[in-house]
């Protein structure tokens, strides 16, 4: 496999739930992100991860905690999140600190109910 | 946070016409990138531009960086079906890229 994957697709949840997203990267990259994407607004920094050691934390909610094994594997475990936490969930990749361009999973569609 | 906003926030065109949308913002960008997102798919890398006043072709789509390195455009010339998409334009600051509001591009056959 080439790129960014990301699993699972699509993710229906209840708000007592834990549950877990994964990324994967087959670029050689050293950088990993988060991002929040919902309507009508911008793309939300959520995580940022260099080398494995994560670099920035933009505020977001502990219901959402990051782990990074190793600089191919970013996970975003989430519990007891809200509805308004329903949004694609994107995971993207670079080369830093050179930063060109991010490479972007598909995403995951999550939705709290 | 630095803010870059896009316009129009919905463009609705016919197969064939010229186009262009914009990327605007009071923040100076070190660079910045053009990105296309198709429904139910991440953003995918058009471009980057780095220095002020470039110009950088993709076939039929233009990008221009503003002398100021404030503001770019993009400029899409016949469009086709294909174009179809969410444009997000992200400017570079110290170690994060910036994301626009983007830009709904539907082309009609």
């Amino acid at each position: 496999e080439t790129g960014v994957t990301q699993t699972p697709r699509h993710l229906v949840m209840g708000m007592t739930n834990k549950k877990s997203l994964k990324c994967e990267q087959h670029l050689g990259h050293n950088a990993m992100y988060w991002y929040k994407q919902s309507a009508k607004k911008p793309l939300e920094l959520m995580f940022v991860y260099n080398f494995k050691e994560q670099t920035e934390n933009n505020s977001v909610p502990s219901r959402f905690s990051p782990e990074c094994p190793n600089s191919s594997h970013l996970f975003l475990h989430l519990h007891t999140l809200q509805p308004e936490d329903s949004a694609l969930y994107l995971c993207a990749s670079s080369q830093a600190p050179e930063g060109g361009g991010y490479t972007f999973g598909s995403g995951t569609r999550l939705t709290v109910v | 946070t630095q803010l870059l906003e896009q316009s129009p926030q919905f463009l609705s065109i016919q197969e064939g016409e010229n186009l262009t949308v914009y990327c605007n913002s009071s923040s100076v960008f070190s660079s910045l990138q053009w990105y296309r997102q198709e429904p139910g798919e991440g953003p995918v890398l058009l471009v980057t531009v780095v220095t002020g006043g470039e110009v950088k072709k993709l076939k039929r789509l233009t990008f221009q960086f503003g002398d100021a390195r404030k503001d770019s455009s993009l400029h899409i010339t016949a469009a086709q079906p294909g174009d179809t998409g969410l444009y997000l334009c992200a400017g570079g600051a110290g170690n994060q890229f910036y994301f626009g509001t983007g830009t709904s591009l539907t082309v009609i056959p």
